[in-house]
């Protein structure tokens, strides 16, 4: 167990909807990524917060986007859903650079 | 682009004998590199990393070697165990710039009893 928590471990939703998926970082970590990892691309980064503040944007779409909340848990919420973002969405916490250790991951499946 | 390269999809080896997981990268300014194993339905679980002002790291079973001239990592599973079979995962980042993690596509190791 890592200690990162992510909600829910399923999602099913159809084209055009919006959806939210929550992470809860390891006690003390300040630092929160999400990571998507579909088929053929293997892991890619999206968005990285620190201490509620957005550090590092990767590929993320104009569709998605993040939070932190002053608790540190962090929220990625994507919209107007198509099925190629269908996709296992991982939340990775870190104290420091280096090490992230990541959470169970949320299948989302677009129909 | 890929920056980190794993070539080889999959793996197979016999319990007790040695894994050779490896990985090649293109970006200069790595610095940090990570091994992550990742069974299915689960999320990747950190396993060792290593910093490029080292050229080994070793723990317990894992041992992780570094080539920096050669811009290649690879690991070392000894004695490897079915436990083991996993998809392996090699991730790099520089610690002065952004944190992301570049992985690797992933090698599925399957250590057969």
């Amino acid at each position: 167990d890592s200690g990162v928590t992510q909600t829910p471990k399923h999602l099913i939703t159809a084209t055009g909807q919006r959806v939210t998926l929550r992470c809860s970082p390891r006690s003390g970590d300040l630092s929160v990524y999400w990571y998507q990892q579909s088929l053929d691309q293997g892991l890619q980064f999206l968005i990285q917060y620190y201490n509620g503040e957005e550090r590092a944007k990767g590929n993320i779409l104009e569709r998605f986007s993040a939070q932190q909340f002053p608790d540190l848990h962090s929220e990625l919420n994507l919209s107007s859903l198509e099925l190629g973002d269908s996709a296992l969405y991982f939340c990775a916490s870190s104290a420091s650079p280096g090490t992230q250790y990541f959470g169970p991951g949320t299948r989302l499946t677009v129909l | 682009d890929q920056q980190v390269k794993q070539n080889s999809p999959s793996l197979s080896v016999q319990e007790g004998r040695i894994s050779i997981l490896n990985c090649d990268y293109t970006n200069s300014m790595f610095d940090y590199f990570l091994w992550y194993k990742k069974y299915p339905a689960e999320g990747p679980t950190f396993l060792i990393s290593i910093s490029s002002i080292k050229d080994k790291n070793e723990d317990g079973r894992f041992t992780v070697f570094l080539n920096k001239s050669a811009k290649h990592l690879s690991l070392h599973i000894v004695p490897s165990q079915p436990g083991d079979s996993a998809v392996y995962f090699c991730a790099a980042t520089y610690q002065g710039g952004s944190e992301k993690l570049v992985f690797g596509k992933g090698t599925k190791l399957t250590v057969n009893p």
